[in-house]
């Protein structure tokens, strides 16, 4: 079946542009996850959801970052006013639901580039 | 103390070694744990999950340690192809409530031939 897929692949923007970026999960995971990693480093926790609420936005970096899940399916990542350290890959994973074993799944990622 | 710890190498091994990697998690009340693969440029997948018990799965071995807060990947007989970085995966119980996935900075393993 299909994977997790996002888009766009890559993304270059100018700085204080806004960006949005998807994420279709595998369907029928009612777990979504939103990850940034940074060239050379580790995977950096932004946001959960469970169906269509979001009980852990923790680690969302300041306010210039939201999410959002519709349907239960698709989520969108949408950065205000880009800054350069804002670039990274953002990696979307899902999972079939919320319990002691939780694989999840990853998609191909979003590489963004703010110039 | 960081929740979950890991070597972040490089690891320089040749073709055929042995090698292992350790990641430390602070949670003792962690009850899940993984190990994730992430080549060059591409996405994690899972590679293992590790039980109790500790579990094989061909030249990979996963091991924990509860008492010493730990867990293990042992690969044997190294292949170029195991060149990579190695992530773990520590998630608490919760009781089927939600649980926070916590991802290590993982270990570079380069294979050299």
């Amino acid at each position: 079946g299909a994977g997790v897929s996002q888009s766009p692949s890559n993304k270059v923007t100018e700085k204080g542009k806004d960006v949005e970026l998807r994420c279709d999960p595998i369907s029928g995971h009612t777990a979504l996850y939103w990850y940034r990693q940074s060239l050379g480093q580790g995977l950096e926790f932004l946001i959960y959801f469970q169906g269509n609420s979001a009980p852990d936005k923790s680690g969302l970096p300041s306010d210039r970052f939201s999410a959002e899940r519709t349907g239960g399916s698709v989520s969108t990542l949408t950065i205000q006013r880009t800054q350069q350290e804002d670039s990274a890959v953002y990696l979307c994973a899902s999972s079939l639901t919320v319990g002691s074993y939780n694989e999840q799944f990853f998609g191909p990622g979003t590489r963004l580039t703010v110039l | 103390r960081k929740e979950v710890e890991q070597d972040p190498g490089p690891f320089n091994v040749p073709e055929g070694a042995t090698v292992a990697f350790n990641c430390t998690y602070s949670n003792s009340a962690s009850q899940s744990f993984f190990w994730y693969r992430q080549d060059c440029r591409k996405e994690p997948k899972l590679l293992m999950s590790v039980y109790s018990s500790g579990n094989e799965d061909g030249r990979f071995t996963a091991q924990l340690n509860r008492a010493s807060q730990y867990i293990s990947l042992l690969i044997r007989d190294s292949k170029l192809s195991d060149s990579a970085t190695y992530l773990c995966v520590v998630i608490p119980d919760s009781s089927g409530g939600y649980q926070k996935v916590t991802f290590g900075t993982g270990t570079k393993l380069q294979v050299i031939p």
